[in-house]
């Protein structure tokens, strides 16, 4: 089946500065990635819409200046969480959309943002 | 507003016994239902669909019902063993490929 990674699976940094993290769509081009976050013990929740070579459509209560998305190839796309604070811990998945099936997202095994 | 509920936060199964897992939806835009299993801090791994023309869906030993009228549906796997001791997670899209996940059920199977 189709795979998805993250860079980093964990990361930890101090309040106020930047993290990025990657998402990567290892054996096929995915032209939609959307990220999620999720809290503990909380549903996943959608936080914007990612399409290659177009800006990132964002989810209603989610700051697109706070969390930026780049999805500048077929097979990668990225989110920076700019100026971090402990509020933005969180468990951070991406996932692409499959083109065999349309409805189908595959999801990257996560990363653990834990903002001191 | 909740539109895809998991009204069990947690169920218990003992091993071998079948689990049924359940999700409530309120949109009645929503055309394709999914379920996955998810274990702590790890990605959703997806289980198994179903499209809104259809009731049932099987693939091994997981079979998906959808009772469109109720706007609910059911996970049944058969059977439990331990390594299925995971938060399960159903979701819904209309059309779009947004997904709306419910809240997840904690399944704990009993050895």
């Amino acid at each position: 089946g189709a795979v998805v990674s993250q860079h980093p699976s964990w990361v930890i940094c101090k309040s106020g500065t930047s993290v990025k993290i990657e998402c990567r769509s290892l054996d096929f081009q995915a032209t939609t990635m959307f990220w999620y976050r999720q809290f503990p013990k909380q549903s996943l929740m959608l936080m914007a819409t990612s399409n290659e070579g177009s800006k990132a459509t964002y989810e209603q209560g989610v700051e697109k200046d706070k969390f930026l998305i780049n999805h500048a190839s077929l097979t990668l796309s990225t989110l920076t969480v700019t100026s971090a604070h402990p509020e933005d811990s969180s468990f951070y998945i991406c996932s692409a959309l499959g083109l065999a099936d349309y409805n189908e997202q595959f999801f990257g095994p996560g990363t653990r943002l834990t903002v001191l | 507003d909740q539109q895809v509920k998991q009204n069990s936060p947690s169920l218990s199964v003992q091993e071998g016994r079948i689990s049924i897992l359940n999700c409530d939806y309120t949109n009645s835009m929503f055309d394709y239902f999914l379920w996955y299993k998810k274990y702590p801090a790890e990605g959703p791994t997806f289980l198994i669909s179903i499209s809104s023309i259809k009731d049932k869906n099987e693939d091994g030993r997981f079979t998906v019902f959808l009772n469109k009228s109720a706007k609910h549906l059911s996970l049944h796997i058969v059977p439990s063993p331990p390594g299925d001791s995971a938060v399960y997670f159903c979701a819904a899209s209309a059309g779009a490929q947004k997904l709306v996940f419910g809240q997840g059920t904690r399944l704990t199977i009993n050895p």
